[in-house]
């Protein structure tokens, strides 16, 4: 079967770094994506990765293993407006996107 | 510039009652359009997807149902809500090569049944 994995829920300071991992088996592989979600509202689009390494976007960076079926969010000096669920997902080899149940991300002070 | 919206935003219904929701998409042509619903705690679940107007793809077996009747608008309906029904729907769209590699999504319709 196809299985998407990242903790339930992480907890991190305001001007802090903090580093939300994903490991995925899945049919295929065309991409990662991560995206981000606040309470009750719909997820956007953070990042997408389909070849190894680190793409850096401002304060987000999100890097792939391909052979570790492995991913990482990564992001920095943490807002408070940074508190929400992330969400790991892979599109398969069907164009198909199987998602994770979501990181949430709680900031303190 | 492209847009999606979808609505009603908020509905609470009674078990047995019929559904309705709409989503539109402005600002492109021959999307990839999808439903997905997602229960608390728990990932987006697929539970249909459109390549095109009458074409509709079912990934799960549950009483709802979809319909594309134009390019641009995806509708997804029940004849009877059961109480498992209750969750965030969202609707989403991608360009018709997913070239670009990302899913945007409307503003989200929760649904409650009671």
């Amino acid at each position: 079967g196809q299985n998407i994995d990242q903790p339930t829920e992480m907890t991190a300071t305001e001007g802090a770094i903090v580093q939300i991992n994903c490991t995925y088996q899945t049919s295929g592989f065309n991409g990662l994506f991560w995206y981000q979600q606040h309470a009750g509202e719909a997820p956007t689009f953070l990042s997408y990765n389909v070849l190894d390494g680190l793409e850096e976007k401002g304060r987000f960076s999100s890097f792939l293993s391909r052979s570790k079926g492995y991913s990482y969010l990564l992001l920095k000096e943490l807002q408070m407006k940074d508190s929400a669920s992330y969400l790991c997902a892979v599109l398969d080899s069907n164009y198909q996107l199987i998602w994770g149940a979501g990181t949430k991300l709680i900031i303190k002070p | 510039s492209q847009t999606i919206h979808q609505w009603p935003a908020t509905l609470v219904q009674p078990v047995g009652s019929p559904l309705s929701l709409e989503c539109t998409v402005e600002g492109t042509s021959n999307p990839n359009l999808y439903w997905y619903r997602q229960a608390a705690g728990r990932g987006l679940q697929l539970l249909f997807y459109s390549v095109g107007i009458g074409q509709i793809s079912s990934e799960v077996p549950q009483n709802l149902s979809a319909s594309r009747p134009q390019d641009r608008q995806f509708i997804l309906s029940s004849k009877k809500l059961l109480l498992s029904d209750s969750g965030f729907y969202l609707c989403a769209w991608t360009d018709e090569g997913f070239h670009t590699g990302e899913l945007f999504f409307g503003e989200g319709s929760r649904l409650t049944v009671l």
